[in-house]
């Protein structure tokens, strides 16, 4: 079945600190990715996307995200670590018309 | 407001009874999503609306669920003879245009938080 995995339930980062959040995928055919972030008691808000053209794509809030594969990998990255940055972080990806299929989240925790 | 907003935000109900809840999506906003997000999961798809038209529900888990959108803008999503397997967050997202999920982002609204209990 076509899915994305986040391996990791946690990270944990000092601020300042460079940041990676995982995100592998099983797609046949052209991959179309995502990220959003959740924020507690809210909705989920759009990162970015990759589909198609560079690997490396540049999001909302200093993210980034690599489109690799190889490794069929879309791991989301951004140089420097915020207190503000700590939330639940959803890969995803288009399944068909109408629909995204989310993985099952990471939540990033940016220690002072 | 400017985002989808939905309503109510917490809602309490006895196993056995029927919920509504409501979306409202972005104005103009021809695209619009349900998702169920249990807790600790990522959002799962329910069904989608274009304009007034379900095109797809093939994410509603039961019979019991039953979704609507009659002059394409609010949308109420109907969970009768409700389980406790239905507590979760339903998630309403909206998008601009007619095209498939991959072409816009979708706009999500904070949730509706169901207990049953």
């Amino acid at each position: 079945a076509q899915s994305v995995a986040q391996p990791e339930d946690q990270v944990n980062v000092a601020e300042g600190n460079p940041l990676t959040v995982k995100c592998t995928y099983s797609v046949s055919g052209n991959p179309y990715l995502f990220w959003y972030v959740q924020y507690p008691n809210r909705g989920l808000q759009f990162l970015l996307k990759y589909i198609t053209g560079d690997n490396l794509v540049k999001g909302s809030y200093g993210f980034e995200a690599e489109f690799n594969k190889s490794q069929t990998s879309f791991h989301l990255k951004k140089p420097s670590a915020l207190v503000s940055d700590s939330a639940l972080y959803f890969c995803a990806h288009y399944s068909s018309a109408s629909k995204i299929i989310f993985g099952s989240g990471t939540r990033l925790s940016i220690r002072p | 407001g400017a985002g989808v907003s939905q309503s109510p935000r917490y809602k309490v109900a006895k196993r056995g009874q029927d919920v509504a809840l409501r979306c409202d999506p972005i104005s103009g906003h021809v695209s619009l999503f349900w998702y169920q997000q249990a807790l600790g999961q990522g959002p799962e798809f329910l069904t989608y609306f274009q304009n007034e038209a379900q095109l797809d529900k093939s994410g509603l888990p039961s019979d019991r669920f039953f979704a609507e959108r009659p002059e394409g803008s609010v949308s109420t999503l109907k969970i009768q003879r409700t389980q406790q397997e239905d507590s979760a967050v339903y998630l309403c997202a909206s998008s601009r245009g007619q095209g498939t999920a991959k072409d816009q982002p979708q706009h999500f609204g904070d949730g509706t938080r169901l207990s049953i209990l």
